[in-house]
């Protein structure tokens, strides 16, 4: 099993839906989790973290579900400018020791008028 | 905010080149990367270093050496180019390795090497 999983999509939506990306994990020992947002020829840019409360960015809503090892990253009305791949980051840390990032491959979303 | 920056942004070599690959952060940041991203493959480690002149290999090493002699600066250096190494490559830096609260990784804007 991959350690980070993400759909590649592409997810085509038109504007002002409300889209979802899931990401499952493999590595219990995974500690803290992000989502980056990766325009076209362009460098990944952190989105948000996601706490395990689960966090919400105006229309952006990250949750994390451990028991199930998986985090969420929800898009309610979608605008042209949310056209991306979002990539999924996971933290390995062990104890105190230093982490190591772990990203998937990305899902792209394609907003349509 | 953090600034990575990536001196060449497009590059073309040709196959046996030595190529060096240029990267300075501004946020006095501990550790410095270098990733490769390939169309189906996403990013992958090349090497880090989370201090001067102290290094780390990443997941794929091989045909890469790497260079920081100076906290601010992370160098990539292909000592001949290959083909199989026309990708973007993207320097990050972070101000240390937990990754916790607001220590997050931050991307350079990358550069697109070319191995004819």
């Amino acid at each position: 099993r991959k350690e980070v999983e993400q759909d590649p999509g592409p997810f085509n939506v038109p504007e002002g839906a409300t889209v979802a990306f899931n990401c499952t994990y493999s590595n219990s020992a995974s500690q803290s989790f992000f989502w980056y947002r990766q325009d076209c020829r362009k460098e990944p840019k952190l989105l948000m973290s996601v706490y395990s409360s689960g966090n919400e960015d105006g229309r952006f809503t990250a949750q994390l579900n451990r028991a199930s090892q998986y985090i969420s990253l929800l898009i309610r009305d979608s605008k042209l400018s949310d056209s991306a791949t979002y990539l999924c980051v996971v933290n390995l840390r062990y104890g105190g020791s230093q982490g190591n990032l772990i990203f998937g491959k990305g899902t792209k979303l394609s907003v349509k008028p | 905010d953090v600034k990575v920056t990536q001196s060449s942004r497009y590059l073309v070599k040709r196959t046996g080149e030595k190529v060096f690959l240029e990267c300075v952060q501004d946020m006095d940041h501990e550790n410095m990367f270098w990733y490769r991203q390939d169309p189906g493959l996403g990013l992958r480690l090349i090497y880090f270093s989370y201090d001067v002149k102290m290094k780390e290999k990443g997941d794929i090493p091989e045909g890469y050496s790497v260079s920081r002699e100076k906290k601010e600066r992370f160098s990539l250096i292909l000592e001949s180019a290959s083909t199989n190494q026309t990708s973007m490559y993207l320097c990050a830096s972070s101000k240390d390795r937990t990754f916790s609260g607001a220590n997050v990784l931050t991307f350079g804007a990358g550069s697109r090497l070319t191995v004819l």
